[in-house]
């Protein structure tokens, strides 16, 4: 079973600072998913990604399939981009869903 | 476009009493999952369906079962809630057992068993 660990759990900073999460698991991976959730929220699937650098907008998602780790990064970071952000992988084989990180708790402050 | 549509978004159960989620997609997706998600946990996976008329459990299938009705459609039964069972449930679906493809939730159904 793949162990999915994130850090950190919980993360508050500033208006306009620049964010990393990190995403670490434990065994070999056909593809790793960051996903947000807004309190209260449902799930948006925000990257799905097997290699290399993925941008969509202020988000930017990084994996280093050799180190087995991944990081979603956000620019100019805005009080809307508060929420928690998910790691999850998916290990190939067939259709047995996805494992999992506990979240990282983000907090923009103004 | 409705996406993955889940009822009911809230729900409060006495012990022992049974009652079905239910989840619909429109996407024409193959792959359907239950999971449940509790506070300081990452979700779990209840059940899944890699296609119409199949079904397997997950890691925590205990006291539920479910129902893979048509391709669209993929229900949680829980037959005698427990309050071990209090939990927010969310229903995703995968276009196939291809993990090239996404992953999109329906908005979860917050249950409480007392």
């Amino acid at each position: 079973k793949n162990e999915v660990e994130q850090s950190p759990q919980n993360l508050t900073a500033q208006e306009g600072e620049f964010i990393t999460i990190n995403c670490s698991y434990s065994v070999g991976i056909s593809a790793l998913h960051w996903l947000q959730q807004h309190p209260g929220g449902g799930i948006v699937s925000l990257f799905m990604l097997s290699s290399g650098k993925k941008k969509h907008g202020r988000l930017i998602a990084t994996i280093n399939i050799q180190e087995k780790h991944s990081s979603l990064h956000i620019t100019a970071s805005h009080p809307r981009d508060s929420a928690v952000y998910i790691c999850a992988v998916t290990s190939g084989g067939g259709a047995d869903g996805l494992t999992f990180g506990k979240g990282t708790h983000l907090i923009i402050q103004p | 476009n409705a996406g993955v549509t889940q009822t009911p978004k809230f729900q409060v159960l006495k012990t022992g009493q049974s009652m079905t989620l239910q989840c619909a997609q429109d996407m024409n997706h193959n792959s359907m999952y239950w999971y449940r998600q509790d506070p300081g946990m990452g979700l779990r996976l209840i059940y899944y369906s890699a296609s119409e008329g199949t079904t397997d459990k997950g890691e925590v299938p205990n006291g539920y079962n479910v129902s893979r009705l048509n391709k669209r459609e993929f229900s949680l039964r829980l037959e005698s809630a427990a309050p071990s069972q209090t939990s927010v449930y969310f229903c995703a679906s995968s276009m196939r057992d291809n993990d090239n493809y996404g992953y999109t939730f329906g908005s979860g159904t917050r249950l409480t068993v007392v």
